[in-house]
């Protein structure tokens, strides 16, 4: 199946400081990636998704590279606040999927230090 | 408008014994999906359902069953409790089969197997 790896286990920065985190894929055919932020109990939520059609996409604070050659893609987080603080996943359909089940990476705590 | 809603919220069960867990998808969200999210680890798929039907199962055994209602909630059932069956159950719902504008997460039922 579909094999995604999330590095780094743990990150930490300096407040207002970038943060990048990365992962890798195994399926080519992969075409949908999204990252979620994970805070302490409570729930996944999606902060940013990118399609294979397209290499970057970005919402403010909070960007995606993809590169399908390579097959990795990264979350950048620039200006970081203590409130980014959270456990974050990236994530791709698991390999034959037709319908978007997605494999997880094993997660990167980030830690903002104010 | 309410999100995802899961219940119960939080479940303590003894090994051997049978549990069912509910989930209720966004108003006009007919694709539910189960993950499984042991701590420390990404959430990992277990099924997915659209139109109550099953279009997806991860790899976990038979003693996991699930299936959706008219309404598209769904319920996740599980036999013979192992003490690794504890974990985070997490319901997620989408708009389509192929979830092309993203899952949302509800909040989860914590399970522990005593």
């Amino acid at each position: 199946g579909e094999n995604v790896e999330q590095h780094p286990s743990t990150l930490s920065v300096q407040e207002g400081d970038s943060a990048v985190i990365k992962c890798t894929y195994s399926d080519s055919a992969s075409n949908y990636f999204p990252w979620y932020k994970q805070e302490l109990g409570k729930r996944p939520q999606l902060i940013i998704d990118i399609r294979s059609n397209v290499g970057e996409k970005k919402d403010q604070r909070i960007a995606v590279t993809l590169n399908k050659t390579a097959k990795h893609f990264s979350l950048h987080i620039t200006e970081t606040q203590p409130e980014d603080s959270a456990v974050y996943f990236c994530a791709a359909p698991k390999r034959g999927s037709s319908a978007r089940q997605l494999t997880f990476g094993s997660g990167t705590q980030l830690t903002v230090l104010p | 408008d309410a999100g995802v809603t899961q219940s119960p919220t939080h479940l303590i069960k003894t090994r051997g014994q049978q549990v069912t867990l509910r989930c209720s998808p966004i108003s006009g969200h007919k694709s539910v999906s189960w993950y499984q999210q042991v701590l420390g680890q990404g959430p990992q798929f277990i099924f997915q359902y659209y139109e109550k039907e099953e279009r997806g199962r991860g790899n976990f055994p038979d003693r996991f069953s699930a299936r959706q209602f008219p309404n598209y909630s769904s319920e996740l059932n599980v036999n013979a409790l192992l003490l690794g069956d504890s974990a985070l159950y997490l319901c997620a719902s989408s708009l389509d089969r192929r979830a092309n504008y993203g899952y949302t997460f509800g909040s989860g039922t914590r399970l522990t197997v005593v």
